[in-house]
């Protein structure tokens, strides 16, 4: 499966911007998610890019550079229910299943 | 409509036992996938089902196995347990299973093995 990177912990102030990274393999490259996780809940999902540039939903955005092999999630604004686990995840090549990144917990302080 | 259902929410068992887990999807959605969570580890795939047919299988030894039953309800067993198995199971459910569909978590099994 593909290899995924992304920081372990990040700290935000309320009302701030803060942008998690992610860098994966180009090679065999179906797409890139990004899911939330709070403490002791299912993740739920964000958004899902497959072409380049940036996707806008509300106070979060995702952008995917194919050629780098780069994702970003920016969230704007932030809350403090924002605080959470972020997943950067793509799909095996040839099969159904999803390689996960291990994981950027961000911590929101007021 | 109702979210992807996993009984039960908590497990506690003793190497060399084995467990059961369950997971009803989404009403309508076909199937199934199951992931492994561990702090170290992060979530791994186990294995996806599709009517009733597994059709991809993670890098998990053969004590893993799983099933599908016609109303797309699914079971994964771990036989002999170990230490190691200690985790969150989570399950998740897409309409048809393609690589571009969402996934919909349940909000797991914690399986501890003492």
């Amino acid at each position: 499966g593909q290899n995924i990177d992304q920081p372990t912990e990040m700290t935000a102030t309320e009302g701030a911007i803060v942008q998690i990274n992610c860098t994966y393999q180009t090679s065999g490259f179906n797409g890139l998610f990004w899911y939330q996780q709070h403490a002791g809940e299912a993740p739920t999902f964000l958004s899902y890019n497959v072409l380049d540039g940036l996707e806008e939903k509300g106070r979060f955005s995702s952008f995917l550079s194919r050629s780098k092999g780069y994702s970003y999630l920016l969230l704007k604004e932030l809350q403090m229910k924002d605080s959470a686990s972020y997943l950067c995840a793509s799909p095996d090549t040839g099969r159904r299943a999803l390689t996960f990144g291990s994981g950027t917990r961000l911590q929101v302080q007021p | 409509k109702a979210g992807v259902t996993q009984t039960p929410r908590y497990l506690i068992k003793t190497r060399g036992q084995q467990v059961t887990l369950s997971c009803s999807p989404i009403s309508g959605h076909r199937s199934v996938s199951w992931y492994q969570q561990t702090p170290g580890q992060g979530l791994q795939f186990l294995f996806e089902y599709f009517s009733e047919t597994q059709r991809n299988k993670g890098n998990f030894p053969g004590r893993f196995s799983g099933r599908q039953f016609s109303n797309s309800r699914s079971e994964m067993n771990v036989s002999t347990l170990e230490l190691g198995d200690s985790a969150l199971y989570l399950c998740a459910s897409s309409l048809a299973g393609t690589v571009d569909e969402k996934l919909f978590f349940g909000s797991g099994t914690q399986l501890s093995v003492l």
